[in-house]
């Protein structure tokens, strides 16, 4: 079975400054799209930065890039120029591909915090 | 620009009662899904749809009943509410053939089992 691993509970980031986020997923799948989410205090679901496993150029998203180390299953999230806005639970997913029922797999979330 | 809605946003259950959680999208989405989050946890699957009159299980459907009797339409049943089902629930969509595709969430029901 998938399973998806944040280690870091809790993160803390000055404004303006640059954090990084962890995430390892096991899996056998060689066909697979990973997922990070921003989940704010008003519980909304956004979604951050997405990787197609088959791609080895990272994604980025404006201040947001990820790491991706496919033969370590590392799956890590960079966020520059931290904002205030930024403050949330981020969860890192993992969803099988080729033609799967895209059914997502989250781990347990690392909560962010901005201090000004 | 509604995408997913769910209703109610908040709900407080006494032990036995039932319930039905309403979701609907009007993206015409194939695919949707209720998670449920409790403390400090990702979302966990509960039930799945790939469209109408098709359902099956997720990661944790005990307790729990879904129907699929429209594309736009996914209500989640609690028949016997338990403490254990205290949680945030949150309905998704996605289009469904390309996984590349992300799920879009609706804003979660927060259910309180007392």
């Amino acid at each position: 079975a998938q399973t998806v691993t944040q280690s870091q509970p809790e993160m803390s980031v000055q404004e303006a400054e640059t954090v990084t986020l962890s995430c390892t997923y096991d899996t056998s799948e060689s066909d697979y799209y990973l997922f990070w989410y921003k989940q704010p205090p008003s519980r909304q679901m956004i979604l951050v930065i997405r990787q197609e496993a088959y791609k080895q150029q990272n994604a980025t998203e404006n201040r947001f890039s990820v790491n991706f180390q496919k033969a370590a299953k590392s799956f890590s999230l960079k966020i520059s120029d931290s904002q205030l806005g930024d403050a949330a639970m981020y969860f890192c997913a993992y969803r099988r591909g080729g033609g799967a029922t895209n059914k997502l797999i989250f781990g347990t979330g690392t909560l962010l915090a901005v201090q000004p | 620009n509604a995408g997913v809605t769910q209703t109610p946003k908040f709900r407080i259950l006494k032990i036995g009662q039932s319930m039905t959680l309403q979701c609907t999208q009007d993206m015409n989405h194939n695919y949707m899904y209720w998670y449920r989050q409790d403390p400090g946890m990702g979302l966990k699957l509960i039930y799945y749809s790939v469209g109408a009159g098709i359902t099956d299980k997720g990661e944790v459907p005990n307790g729990y009943n879904v129907s699929r009797s429209t594309t736009e339409d996914f209500p989640l049943r609690l028949e016997l509410a338990a403490p254990s089902q205290t949680s945030v629930y949150f309905c998704a969509s996605s289009y469904d053939r390309d996984s590349n595709q992300p799920q879009h969430f609706g804003d979660g029901t927060r259910l309180s089992i007392l």
